[in-house]
């Protein structure tokens, strides 16, 4: 069965840094992209990002570009986001999922990461 | 960036009744769409993917049309569990993007 398990809810103060994960199983870590959807208090979702396990290749929202970083240990078939300088506005719960190649099939997904930014 | 726009913002409907939802492109996605439900404290769900395909375990109720620009999911004999918000997802082009989505309320 397939899995994709998120760490806990983090809170932060500006400027901190942060570092949210997704541990995968039940399939080939390498086989398929993880990506990370947004959804900030009482809105909609946004879709972040997405790395490839195999080699790396990341690819980011150009409205988010630079804000956040994706990257993956594939030895222990998590992935990671990661804040080098949280704001106000990060606050937001935080989905890994994992899309399928070459069609819109998004069948698994984690169970969020609720991330509350405050001084 | 395609833009998503979905129609109605809400939908209020009677259990057996019938939902249109909408989703229109800003530019053609093929049939690069999906179809999610969302309810309060839960993760997305899919329903349908490519547009028309309905994913494992959803019940034929839920169907999905549309290629292109215009896109539409019609959920039959509403339930009360149907519940919730809609948001259709394009992967046609980068960066993927969702509607704004549509409250469902039975």
């Amino acid at each position: 069965e397939v899995q994709l398990v998120q760490s806990g809810t983090e809170v932060g103060k500006p400027g901190e840094s942060l570092k949210i994960s997704c541990k995968a199983s039940g399939y080939t870590f390498t086989n398929n992209w993880i990506g990370w959807v947004r959804q900030m208090p009482g809105k909609g979702l946004e879709w972040m990002g997405i790395i490839n396990p195999s080699d790396f290749d990341s690819r980011y929202n150009p409205s988010l570009q630079g804000q956040v970083t994706l990257s993956v240990d594939r030895s222990i078939s998590t992935a990671y986001l990661q804040w080098s300088s949280l704001k106000a506005s990060d606050t937001a719960i935080y989905y890994c999922a994992r899309p399928e190649t070459g069609i819109s099939l998004i069948s698994h997904w984690g169970q969020g990461t609720l991330v509350t930014v405050s001084s | 960036e395609t833009v998503l726009t979905q129609s109605p913002a809400t939908l209020s409907l009677s259990p057996g009744e019938r939902a249109t939802l909408s989703c229109r492109a800003s530019q053609s996605v093929s049939v690069l769409l999906a179809w999610f439900q969302q309810k309060p404290g839960q993760a997305p769900r899919v329903l349908i993917y490519d547009a028309s395909n309905r994913a494992t375990g959803i019940p034929a109720r839920f169907s999905g049309s549309g290629s292109g620009t215009d896109f539409t999911l019609t959920i039959n004999s509403l339930e009360p569990e149907d519940s919730a918000v809609y948001y259709c997802l394009q992967r046609g082009s980068w960066p993927w993007t969702f509607g704004q989505g549509t409250k469902v309320e039975i």
